[in-house]
């Protein structure tokens, strides 16, 4: 099983800063990665797939980057609405594709 | 639009039974993968299993492997979790969700709101 690990936990910014989430990878999964925004009581939304493409209606200010076991979301300017759970997901090894344990991006 | 909506949670007893559905619209039903994500109250998400568009393969996690069973009807747009065998450590929120592609396959870009399946005496 591929172990997906996230970093930091939590991560304070203020709307307009940007932040940069990391997700490691235990063994190299090439570019099949995944990017979701979960907000409390809501399901996941796509984000990113295959490491770097934005899903359908994701605004620019997401961007993905990696391959292999290392990953960055960033997104340029927090705003208002960004603030939620992060996850990471692999799935170019399979069963079980594996999420991160998930970043949550919090008001400063 | 993609519309997912699950049903078929609730409160059960350790060793009981639940099905779950998952009534699908607005994409060809048929022509997608689908799988069963679930979130545990305050954890992350884990996947639980895939079923092939046609019904003809399916995958599960080690967690659930031999106790919940995957199907889908697609003359009705309808996904199913057959559970059985509960355990208390299979609370949580199940979500089903749409494979985008066969090369996306562990992918899931349109996701339901989920529903609660509670496993306590």
């Amino acid at each position: 099983e591929v172990v997906m690990t996230q970093s930091p936990a939590t991560l304070s910014v203020s709307p307009g800063e940007r932040a940069t989430l990391s997700c490691r990878a235990s063994q190299s999964v090439s570019s099949k990665i995944g990017w979701y925004q979960q907000k409390p009581g809501q399901a996941p939304r796509l984000l990113i797939y295959d490491a770097s493409t934005r899903a359908t209606g994701i605004p620019a200010r997401f961007s993905g980057s990696g391959s292999g076991t290392e990953f960055t979301l960033t997104i340029s300017s927090v705003q208002s609405e960004d603030f939620a759970v992060y996850y990471c997901q692999q799935y170019n090894k399979w069963p079980p594709w594996t999420f991160g344990q998930g970043t949550k991006v919090e008001i400063k | 639009q993609v519309q997912l909506v699950e049903s078929g949670g609730g409160v059960v007893q350790p060793g009981r039974s639940l099905r779950l559905s998952c009534a699908a619209s607005g994409f060809s039903f048929s022509a997608y993968g689908m799988h069963w994500v679930r979130q545990a109250p305050g954890k992350g998400l884990e996947w639980v299993a895939v079923i092939w568009y046609d019904g003809s393969n399916q995958n599960y996690a080690d967690a659930v492997k031999g106790r919940f069973t995957i199907s889908r009807d697609n003359s009705k747009n309808t996904l199913y979790l057959q559970m059985n065998s509960l355990r208390v450590d299979d609370t949580a929120v199940y979500f089903c969700a749409r494979s985008p592609s066969v090369v996306l396959l562990g992918l899931s870009d349109f996701w339901g709101q989920g529903t609660l399946v509670t496993v306590s005496s």
